[in-house]
């Protein structure tokens, strides 16, 4: 089975360009999870969704970010403009139904944003 | 959510069991323990998880104390490969619960030849 894909795995864009990065979960999965990733923060939860509908963005550090989740098989993970201090890498992670497994998460390869 | 501390580092020589030590006081009687670990720029993986026993999977065992206040994750035949970051991660078991997965800092393992 495909795990997690992420795209792109690497961004650079300067400051004020909006950047989208993408996130296809395992098939059959309902939770879908986004975290970043920076040296001096650790991980950091953003947003996850159940069955498509957001259910906690307290992570999402501020108005230029969002997260949208359109349909069971897609994701992004929005930044408008984007600054330098979002430099970081962001992961997606999705999890099956706790009912059914015990609710680890899946995450992928990450996306390696760069922005200067 | 309960909260968990683990050392910041620790070292294993290499075909050596690593103990990895973790502290939960806080624990309420729903919430179990996780593993995680995180090689270097890879998304973390999952290793292992309980609630009250002891387990054991292919890549290691946990063991829970019985007052649950703490557990020790162990790899038995330690390798350069499991050199990596380990998160112990508590959370409330249930169907509603399949959420937030709160990393702390992790202990950073060091396996070495």
């Amino acid at each position: 089975d495909a795990g997690v894909i992420q795209s792109p795995r690497h961004e650079v864009t300067e400051m004020g360009q909006e950047v989208t990065l993408r996130c296809k979960p395992i098939s059959g999965h309902d939770y879908l999870f986004w975290y970043r990733q920076t040296m001096m923060r650790g991980l950091e939860l953003l947003i996850y969704f159940n069955n498509n509908v957001p259910i906690d963005d307290s992570g999402m550090p501020e108005d230029r970010f969002s997260a949208k989740m359109p349909n069971a098989s897609f994701s992004t993970l929005k930044i408008q403009p984007s600054e330098p201090r979002d430099s970081a890498v962001y992961f997606c992670a999705s999890s099956p139904p706790w009912v059914k497994v015990a609710g680890e998460l899946f995450f992928g390869e990450g996306s390696r944003l760069t922005v200067l | 959510d309960a909260k968990t501390t683990q050392p910041p580092s620790m070292d294993c020589a290499e075909g050596r069991a690593a103990n990895l030590p973790c502290n939960h006081s806080t624990i309420s009687g729903n919430e179990y323990v996780y593993w995680y670990r995180q090689i270097h720029s890879q998304g973390p993986q999952y290793i292992i998880h309980g609630l009250k026993n002891n387990e054991t999977n292919e890549m290691a065992s946990l063991i829970i104390t019985e007052d649950r206040k703490s557990s020790t994750l162990i790899l038995p035949h330690a390798t350069l490969r499991d050199t990596a970051v380990y998160y112990c991660i508590v959370r409330p078991g249930g169907y509603s619960s399949a959420s937030k997965i709160i990393f702390g800092s992790g202990t950073r393992l060091s396996i070495r030849p």
